[in-house]
């Protein structure tokens, strides 16, 4: 597609139900991360792909939250047993591939998914 | 990665420049200034970086002193679209390190005005 795209949008649960969360990055981008942004505050790292590579999981706040990639395409973030401290906006960027971010900058967004946890 | 510290909010009047900036007073030799801003409900945007020298593009201009331990991003006619979270971001470039994620603070709330 043109962009990333994430959906959904807007996502309204209860505590304690699981939740996913699905990135569809900009078709041939290898590189794929995954942010949290609590209302108010910065972006934090939770995780990030790379093609093949074993995925950097270093900034996931907890066993309750994983995520998958197939290949270069769609991913998933799950988080389980949700609680009220996981609301927040989860974003998704790509890029052709890491080196290229640090090179140049180039990361691309997508508009993320509003999670409330009631 | 250096820490870097910006200005929680600023405000500039339409048509006027924008000077935001931001210290990192503990950036190493191979570490790039980037900078990235975020409007309202939306991903952020990439808009600039560099390693030493100035840069500008049509967006803006950075100016980055010449021990590195600060730097300022210039919106030279900021307009009401450029109200936005800007964030300045200091990252060891390519190499070994090219794995791991851009680490985004808190940044600048810039509100323009007319």
């Amino acid at each position: 597609g043109a962009g990333v795209s994430q959906s959904p949008s807007n996502k309204v649960t209860e505590k304690g139900k699981d939740v996913e969360l699905r990135c569809d990055p900009i078709s041939g981008h290898t590189a794929l991360y995954w942010y949290r942004q609590r209302l108010g505050q910065g972006l934090e790292f939770l995780i990030y792909f790379q093609g093949n590579s074993a995925p950097d999981k270093s900034g996931l706040p907890s066993d309750r939250f994983s995520a998958e990639r197939t290949g270069e395409s769609v991913s998933t973030l799950t988080i389980q047993r949700t609680q009220q401290e996981d609301s927040a906006v989860y974003l998704c960027a790509s890029s052709l591939e890491a080196i290229r971010v640090l090179n140049t900058g180039e990361l691309f967004f997508g508009e993320g998914s509003r999670l409330t946890v009631l | 990665d250096a820490k870097t510290t910006q200005p929680t909010s600023m405000d500039c009047a339409e048509g006027r420049a924008a000077n935001l900036p931001c210290n990192h007073s503990t950036i190493s030799g191979n570490e790039y200034v980037y900078w990235y801003r975020q409007i309202h409900s939306q991903g952020p945007q990439y808009i600039i970086h560099g390693l030493k020298n100035n840069e500008t593009n049509e967006m803006a201009s950075l100016i980055i002193t010449e021990d590195r331990k600060s730097s300022t991003l210039i919106l030279p006619h900021a307009t009401l679209r450029d109200t936005a979270v800007y964030y300045c971001i200091v990252r060891v470039g390519g190499g070994n390190q090219a794995g791991t994620a851009l680490i985004f603070g808190k940044g600048t709330t810039l509100s323009v005005s007319s």
